[in-house]
């Protein structure tokens, strides 16, 4: 089965920084990747799908990019409001696997 | 807007079986894969699996042997059965919609079951 590692697992950042998160597949997955924002007590949210597309009403400071076996997600400028926890899911016509995870604190 | 809500016992017995549905409004389960994801207190994502508007199904390995997802297109509604059940699956349960090959799309608020004696 296809693993996902995320890194790094918990990051500390201030309002304004640019953040990057990056996941790393133990096979090829080619762009078929998105990444989610989980804020305590609520769903997930989609912020990027098939690894560099935004989601409609994601704010654009938000972008994916990789294909292959390594992607990342950018904040280019961090928001109050973009704390939480980010996962990236792989996914393909039989299976899905979520990243374990990374924690943004501000 | 598809809105989806899970319901069920929020306690269940060790060795027993969990018994979840997720109820979708706002559009036709027909039009959808059905799906069941997971997250333990304090942890990651876990996906169970999923069922397709054709009915075949697809499981995580790792629960394959314990877990039965189902739909009910009349009742817009799907399920989920998780057998012989222990502390390790006390979770919030998360039932969400997929197009085929897809991410995760709808979901609802998740539904916290606590396997306990």
């Amino acid at each position: 089965d296809i693993q996902m590692t995320q890194s790094p697992s918990t990051l500390s950042a201030s309002v304004g920084d640019r953040v990057t998160i990056t996941c790393r597949a133990s096979q090829s997955i080619s762009i078929w990747l998105a990444w989610y924002q989980q804020k305590p007590g609520k769903a997930p949210q989609l912020l990027i799908y098939k690894a560099s597309s935004l989601e409609s009403g994601v704010p654009s400071r938000f972008s994916g990019s990789g294909s292959g076996t390594e992607f990342t997600l950018t904040i280019t400028s961090l928001q109050p409001d973009d704390f939480g926890t980010y996962y990236c899911l792989r996914y393909d016509s039989y299976s899905r696997t979520f990243g374990q995870g990374t924690k943004v604190e501000i | 807007q598809v809105q989806l809500q899970e319901s069920g016992p929020g306690l269940v017995k060790p060795s027993e079986t969990l018994s979840l549905t997720c109820t979708v409004s706002g559009g036709s389960i027909s039009s959808y894969y059905c799906s069941w994801i997971r997250q333990a207190p304090g942890k990651g994502l876990e996906w169970i699996g999923y069922m397709s508007y054709s009915g075949s199904t697809n499981y995580n390995p790792s629960l394959k042997s314990r877990v039965t997802i189902s739909v009910d297109t009349s009742k817009n509604q799907f399920s989920l059965r998780l057998t012989s059940v222990t502390a390790a699956d006390t979770a919030v349960y998360f039932c969400a919609t997929q197009l085929p090959g897809s991410y995760f799309d709808y979901w609802g608020q998740g539904t916290l079951v606590s396997v306990s004696s």
